[in-house]
């Protein structure tokens, strides 16, 4: 598509729950990032994929956290027995990584999450 | 530990002045930064990069000057427009690292008309 692509734009989810949000990329960019930005903050990393494979996994705040991408495309972010400190903006930012060269990474709007 | 920080959470400016947005960062392995615009309920936008091999770049009314031995970088607005007012977020990546963006904190740009 022509730029990137969450879904949903928006999710109510009840605490306990799991709940999965989607990025699709940008054709052809084979770097995918997820950040959240919870209220009044800025933006913090959670995971990196190069291709389908996640070098960097540093960011997750802890096991409930996991992410997955399939055919170096979309990804999905999936989070498990939701808590209400989880409700934040889930953004998604997918860049056309080439070795030892910089990009800048293109975000996508969004899913702003709530736990009740 | 933050790597990339932003120390004013807010700016006001008078429509037509110049806007200085700082950023500061600590990781000497970061060789690009980025500036990156964000309005409410929509995902930041590209804005300016500078390599760190560049001083200064710019862009039309935007300025982007890397200072390497004070790990300082700022973004320039001049003339500063009411569309501007947005929350301004600072970036740095390391190429060997993936490019991987590591955000500051944002600043709040509030252009008064």
């Amino acid at each position: 598509g022509a730029g990137v692509s969450q879904s949903p734009s928006n999710k109510v989810t009840e605490k306990g729950k799991d709940v999965e949000l989607r990025c699709d990329p940008i054709s052809g960019h084979t770097a995918l990032y997820w950040y959240r930005q919870s209220l009044g903050q800025g933006l913090e990393f959670l995971i990196y994929f190069q291709g389908n494979s996640a070098p960097d996994k540093s960011g997750l705040p802890s096991d409930r956290f996991s992410a997955e991408r399939t055919g170096g495309s979309v990804s999905t972010l999936t989070i498990q027995r939701t808590q209400q400190e989880d409700s934040a903006v889930y953004l998604c930012a997918s860049s056309l990584y080439q070795v030892l060269m910089n990009t800048e990474a293109f975000f996508g709007q969004g899913t702003r999450l709530t736990v009740v | 530990d933050q790597q990339v920080k932003q120390n004013s959470p807010s700016l006001s400016v008078q429509e037509g002045r110049i806007s200085i947005l700082n950023c500061d960062y600590t990781n000497s392995m970061f060789d690009y930064f980025l500036w990156y615009k964000k309005y409410p309920a929509e995902g930041p936008t590209f804005l300016i990069s500078i390599s760190s091999i560049k001083d200064k770049n710019e862009d039309g009314r935007f300025t982007v000057f890397l200072n390497k031995s004070a790990k300082h970088l700022s973004l320039h607005i001049v003339p500063s427009q009411p569309g501007d007012s947005a929350v301004y977020f600072c970036a740095a990546s390391a190429s060997h690292a993936g490019n991987m963006l590591t955000f500051g904190g944002g600043t709040r740009l509030m252009v008064k008309p």
